[in-house]
């Protein structure tokens, strides 16, 4: 069974601090990742995809890869209220499904 | 927002019913994946079409069938529905479903199953 695994939540971080979130995946094939944000009864929106290792900057996120020891994360500069969400972890497997983590809940304190 | 479409936003249903819910991929894509989120869990991959044609599956039982249609619109099916299947149901469109290809989703159906 091939598995995405993100760090347990909820977590919570003051405003303008960096939020952390860590995902580690079993697929050693997969090639592609990324971040989607949910927010409560919505559905999940694209943050940012990975495909290198190393890191990738968009604005006040940075996503990093190292696949030989399987860990994607991002990481949330200048948290604001705005970006309290569940934030979702996707790999793609046999190169065509997102296999999802649970999801790791971010709550910014104002 | 994305582009991709689903109807109904809500629907109740109960015990052994069937029920259908639809999806109008964006524009210029030709691949719909559906995907089953229940509540503090993250999606799982029901089944991905690209060009009318079921190009995987997931661990979800023959139940669940789909139906791509030639202007990529997509169609879940659910037979005999159980309490378990209450969920959000989430549809995604990609261009040509290939690794890398991002998928972007529509605002769901959240059915409930009394």
């Amino acid at each position: 069974q091939k598995e995405v695994e993100q760090n347990s939540g909820p977590l919570s971080v003051p405003e303008g601090a960096i939020a952390s979130l860590n995902c580690t995946y079993s697929d050693r094939g997969s090639q592609s990742f990324f971040w989607y944000r949910q927010y409560s009864g919505k559905s999940p929106e694209l943050i940012m995809f990975i495909y290198s290792n190393g890191d990738k900057e968009d604005g006040r996120f940075t996503a990093q890869l190292n696949k030989a020891s399987q860990y994607v994360s991002l990481l949330i500069r200048d948290s604001q209220p705005s970006d309290s969400a569940t934030y979702l972890c996707a790999v793609v497997e046999n190169d065509y499904k997102l296999s999802f983590g649970a999801g790791t809940t971010v709550t910014v304190r104002a | 927002e994305t582009g991709v479409t689903q109807s109904p936003t809500h629907l109740i249903k109960t015990r052994g019913q069937q029920v259908t819910l639809r999806c109008s991929s964006q524009s210029g894509h030709n691949t719909v994946s559906w995907y089953q989120q229940a509540l503090g869990q993250g999606p799982q991959f029901i089944f991905q079409y690209y060009r009318e044609e079921e190009n995987g599956r997931g661990n979800f039982p023959p139940r669940f069938s789909g139906l791509q249609f030639p202007n990529y619109s997509s169609e879940l099916n659910v037979n005999a529905l159980e309490l378990d299947d209450s969920a959000l149901y989430l549809c995604a469109s990609s261009r040509d479903g290939r690794d890398g290809d991002t998928q972007y989703f529509g605002p769901g159906t959240r059915l409930t199953v009394l």
